[in-house]
């Protein structure tokens, strides 16, 4: 089956640093990638539909200079946490649509990255 | 009030019950679908469905766009079917990518 492949899978970071998060498709194309947010106890939060050799599309709210999305290539995205603060500390887990798919077609989530800003 | 509102919030079943979480929506869909989010964070996702029934296994997910309604059934529930299990919906009509998600049921099956 599609496997998503996100990493690092927890990072712990001082305030004003910035962190990478990375998010591949391991053995199919992904023209679109997904980038979600999730507070504790509270539902996903889309942040952002990044798109192959295009800019991202964020949601209302999310803040694209602090939120940088790169989607280089069909199997790689990446979301950069710029100047993180005590506040962006959460989980972040993206998802991946196969290339040539419809649009109501199953997503492959990753396994998800635990911030903690300190 | 949320567009998508799971019941219940948390449930606690023994080893071997049936169980059934419940998902209903305010806006006209697309596609409705149940996700299991394991205690890592990872998420797997269970059914995609926009009419009638889905089986899986020990897994079944109906749906009724009338009432829009949906329930997701666990038959002879065990403790690795521990986990939250969220209901997203793809709004009919709304951006092209974006789900809404339920807050999710939290099920522990205890041995």
């Amino acid at each position: 089956g599609a496997v998503v492949s996100q990493h690092p899978s927890w990072v712990i970071c001082k305030s004003g640093t910035s962190v990478k998060i990375e998010c591949r498709s391991l053995d199919f194309q992904a023209t679109t990638m997904f980038w979600y947010r999730q507070f504790p106890k509270q539902s996903l939060m889309l942040m952002a539909t990044s798109n192959e050799g295009s800019k991202a599309t964020y949601e209302q709210g999310v803040e694209k200079d602090k939120f940088l999305i790169n989607h280089a290539s069909l199997t790689l995205s990446t979301l950069t946490v710029t100047s993180a603060h005590p506040e962006d500390s959460s989980f972040y887990i993206c998802s991946a649509r196969l290339t040539g798919v419809p649009y109501n077609s199953p997503l492959h989530f990753g396994n998800g990255t635990r911030l903690t800003v300190t | 009030k949320n567009e998508v509102e799971q019941s219940p919030q948390n449930l606690t079943a023994q080893e071997g019950e049936f169980i059934t979480i419940n998902c209903s929506y305010s806006v006209g869909i697309s596609a409705l679908h149940w996700l299991q989010q394991h205690p890592g964070g990872g998420i797997v996702s269970l059914f995609m469905l926009s009419s009638g029934k889905k089986k899986h296994g020990r897994l079944i997910a109906t749906i009724n766009i009338q009432e829009k309604h949906s329930s997701l059934h666990i038959t002879a529930s065990h403790p690795r079917d521990s986990a939250v299990y969220i209901c997203a919906v793809k709004a009919y009509g709304g951006a092209t990518n974006k789900l809404i998600f339920g807050t999710g049921t939290l099920l522990a099956v205890q041995p």
